[in-house]
């Protein structure tokens, strides 16, 4: 099966930084996600970005799907941005996803 | 207000016994799922369904049982086939082909 992968596993940010997560897979894609899993375990949905870029406030998500990654950016970080960043794919039609093993973020005052 | 409601948010279940997670949705989404989470990991899919009475297996399908009676429900049964049921459960739903999925809650399993 596809095969995703998410750079960096962990990352302390100083509040107020910028960062980028990572996230290559292995074939082609169709549906592409990022979530944001709070502390809770709930996912909050992010982006629905199978290709092109999008931003939302500080957040922006870029997918180039020819050369088989994408980027979360995370601009100006809070407190409240901790917590795992998952990136998913899906391949086919029904809307199987395939996760990466997420970034552990924290956000540090 | 329309969303995912699963339910119970814990459970816990004793060795040789059978639970079932309930899901709900009233987003009029065709397709619903049950992910997997353990800790550190990310979610892998354990059954879905794109229409009603009918399912497939996911990748981690084995001692697992589900049911798709109707369009805004789709019950994961935890049966004691299953040899490391304790996890995080979650189920989503997605309206179509190639469309945005989302997620309820979660429900957090225990073996005690």
């Amino acid at each position: 099966g596809i095969q995703v992968e998410q750079s960096p596993p962990d990352l302390i940010l100083q509040e107020g930084a910028n960062s980028t997560l990572r996230c290559n897979f292995s074939d082609s894609v169709n549906n592409l996600q990022w979530f944001h899993q709070n502390p809770w375990g709930q996912l909050i949905n992010l982006f629905y970005i199978p290709s092109g870029t999008k931003q939302n406030g500080r957040l922006s998500a870029t997918t180039v799907a020819t050369e088989r990654y994408s980027l979360l950016y995370i601009s100006s970080s809070q407190t409240t941005d901790s917590g795992v960043y998952f990136c998913a794919v899906g391949v086919g039609g029904n809307n199987r996803l395939a996760f990466g093993k997420g970034n552990q973020v924290v956000v540090i005052p | 207000d329309g969303g995912i409601t699963q339910s119970p948010k814990y459970l816990f279940r004793k060795e040789g016994q059978n639970v079932t997670l309930s899901c709900e949705q009233n987003l009029n989404h065709d397709a619903m799922y049950w992910y997997r989470q353990d800790p550190g990991q990310g979610l892998r899919l354990i059954y879905y369904s794109q229409i009603v009475n009918d399912f497939q297996k996911g990748d981690i399908a084995e001692g697992y049982s589900v049911s798709r009676e109707k369009k805004e429900s789709f019950p994961l049964t935890v049966t004691s086939a299953q040899k490391n049921p304790t996890a995080f459960y979650l189920c989503a739903s997605t309206y179509g082909r190639n469309t945005e999925a989302f997620f309820g809650q979660g429900t957090r399993l225990t073996v005690v």
